[in-house]
C-alpha cells in the first residue's frame, strides 16, 4: 500500500540474522502485523506490535517506533526455509473494518 | 487452527467470460475479505464483509462483484472478465475485535486471455 513502505529484496547467509524494515506514514495508528509469505503460498500471520520497543518472540522479533513510523522484523538463528516473502501490515484507527493495509513485502533469500 | 479453503485453485476463462470465485472459512469469523495480489502492487482489498448478506467495497472493486451469503461463504464474482484481471486472489477471514490477524486461504490462480 502506498503508506507502507519495504525494501523489496534482502539476502543473508544461514546461521546469521536478517532484518526486515518497514516504515508506514497514517493519521491513526493503530497496530503493525507481520505476515510470512512463500512462492505461490498464502500468507501466514506472524506477529503483532502496538507499544514501542522489542518484542522477543524467539526466532523472530519485531521492533516499533510509532514516533518515528517504523518497524522491523528480526529473523534470528537463519535457516534456509526462512526464504520467503515478509509483508508488513498496519492497522489503522479509521479504517478498522477493511482490517490492515498491507505493503508489498520483502523477499529474504537465505544461503548456505 | 483457522481453516479457509477455496475454489478453484486455478482457473482460466477467455476475455469476457463469467467467473465465480467461491470462499469458505469453519470457524465462525465475522470478517471476510477478498484480495487480489500482484508483482509491484502485493495484496489490494477489492471487497469484505463483517456478515452474512454484508457487503463493502474495499480499494480495487472496479469489474467485481461479491455476495456473502452465509457466514460460512463469500464469493467473488467477475462478469466480464477481462486480461487485467489476471492474478493471484486470496480469501481471508477474521474474528470480531481481532484486526490485526487474518487468516488466508490457499489462493485462486486467475488467468483471463
Amino acid at each position: 500500500g502506498q503508506g507502507v513502505e519495504q525494501p523489496a529484496k534482502l539476502m543473508s547467509v544461514e546461521g546469521t540474522f536478517a532484518r526486515v524494515n518497514c516504515t508506514y506514514s497514517t493519521s491513526g495508528f493503530n497496530g503493525l502485523s507481520w505476515y510470512q509469505q512463500r512462492e505461490g503460498q498464502a500468507p501466514v500471520f506472524l506477529s503483532y506490535v502496538v507499544l514501542d520497543g522489542l518484542k522477543d518472540s524467539g526466532h523472530f522479533s519485531t521492533f516499533l517506533s510509532r514516533s518515528n513510523g517504523y518497524s522491523y522484523l528480526l529473523l534470528t538463528e537463519l535457516q534456509i526455509k526462512d526464504s520467503a516473502s515478509y509483508l508488513c501490515a498496519v492497522r489503522e484507527k479509521d479504517n478498522y473494518a477493511q482490517g490492515l493495509t498491507f505493503g508489498l513485502g520483502t523477499r529474504v533469500s537465505v544461503f548456505p | 487452527e483457522a481453516a479457509v479453503t477455496q475454489s478453484p485453485r486455478n482457473k482460466v476463462t477467455v476475455t469476457g467470460g463469467n467467473v465465480t470465485l467461491s470462499c469458505r472459512q469453519t470457524n465462525s469469523h465475522n470478517y471476510m475479505y477478498w484480495y487480489r495480489q500482484d508483482t509491484g502492487h502485493g495484496l489490494r482489498l477489492i471487497h469484505y464483509s463483517y456478515g452474512a448478506g454484508n457487503l463493502q467495497i474495499g480499494d480495487v472493486p472496479d469489474g467485481y462483484k461479491a455476495t456473502r451469503t452465509t457466514q460460512e461463504d463469500f464469493f467473488l464474482l467477475l462478469e466480464l472478465a477481462s486480461p487485467s484481471q489476471t492474478s493471484l486472489y486470496f480469501c481471508a477471514s477474521r474474528k470480531l475485535g481481532v484486526s490485526y490477524e487474518q487468516y488466508f486461504g490457499p489462493g485462486t490462480r486467475l488467468t483471463v486471455l
